[in-house]
């Protein structure tokens, strides 16, 4: 019930492509669901993050798609960049407890 | 500049050879916790911390001690470390606010290698 299922593992896109990752979860009381990017040799950095009240959120070329009934999420990445490879992790979280459960990564790549 | 330190950055070591690793934190965060970092397994959580004084363990605590005695550090202690500790280490720390959700900000990680 703790677990975070993501995919894919890895992915490959072209400039201007719009990679897709997909989280699900089972646990209904999470609420708070962020995204994290991690650039190679850094620590992760939150990109974006929903709550269930809501069934989508854009900011900039990233979008959160929340789907509450069916327990999944997802993250759009709108005209790629070169820039935009990185490891993405979709975590979920009950806001009470300040604890991250995270999935277990999807590795972009964006080809020039 | 807000942010969170780990040090050392890399450390090799040798089986049961105990070590530290560092966390500190500037932004008068409250929650603090350590992870780690493994190939297809994620980040997964270590230990955490909701204030001074105040751990708990999270989901893969064998091996590991921490402390909070102040509350801009959190050192992470392996006091007999064996090669299924390689992996490469991070440190977070978050506000506690009414509502939750806060953004944890990492550190630049740490990677360890036990021989």
């Amino acid at each position: 019930q703790q677990q975070v299922k993501q995919s894919p593992q890895s992915l490959i896109v072209q400039k201007g492509g719009i990679p897709i990752i997909n989280c699900a979860y089972e646990n209904t009381a999470f609420d708070y669901f962020p995204w994290y990017q991690q650039f190679p040799g850094k620590g992760p950095a939150l990109l974006i993050a929903i709550r269930p009240d809501v069934s989508e959120k854009k900011e900039g070329r990233f979008t959160i798609s929340f789907n509450k009934s069916a327990k999944q999420f997802s993250l759009h990445i709108m005209d790629s960049q070169p820039g935009d490879s990185a490891t993405y992790f979709c975590a979920a979280s009950r806001r009470v407890t300040n604890k991250l459960i995270f999935g277990t990564g999807t590795l972009l790549a964006v080809q020039p | 500049e807000a942010q969170v330190t780990q040090n050392p950055r890399y450390l090799i070591t040798v089986t049961g050879k105990k070590l530290t690793v560092t966390c500190s934190q500037n932004m008068n965060h409250e929650y603090m916790s350590w992870y780690r970092q493994d190939p297809g397994l994620g980040l997964r959580q270590i230990y955490y911390s909701m204030n001074v004084e105040v751990t708990d363990k999270g989901d893969v605590p064998e091996g590991y001690k921490v402390s909070r005695k102040e509350k801009r550090n959190f050192p992470l202690i392996l006091e007999s470390p064996s090669p299924n500790q390689t992996s490469l280490y991070f440190c977070a720390s978050s506000p506690v606010r009414t509502g939750g959700g806060q953004t944890q900000y990492f550190g630049p990680g740490t990677r360890l290698l036990v021989l």
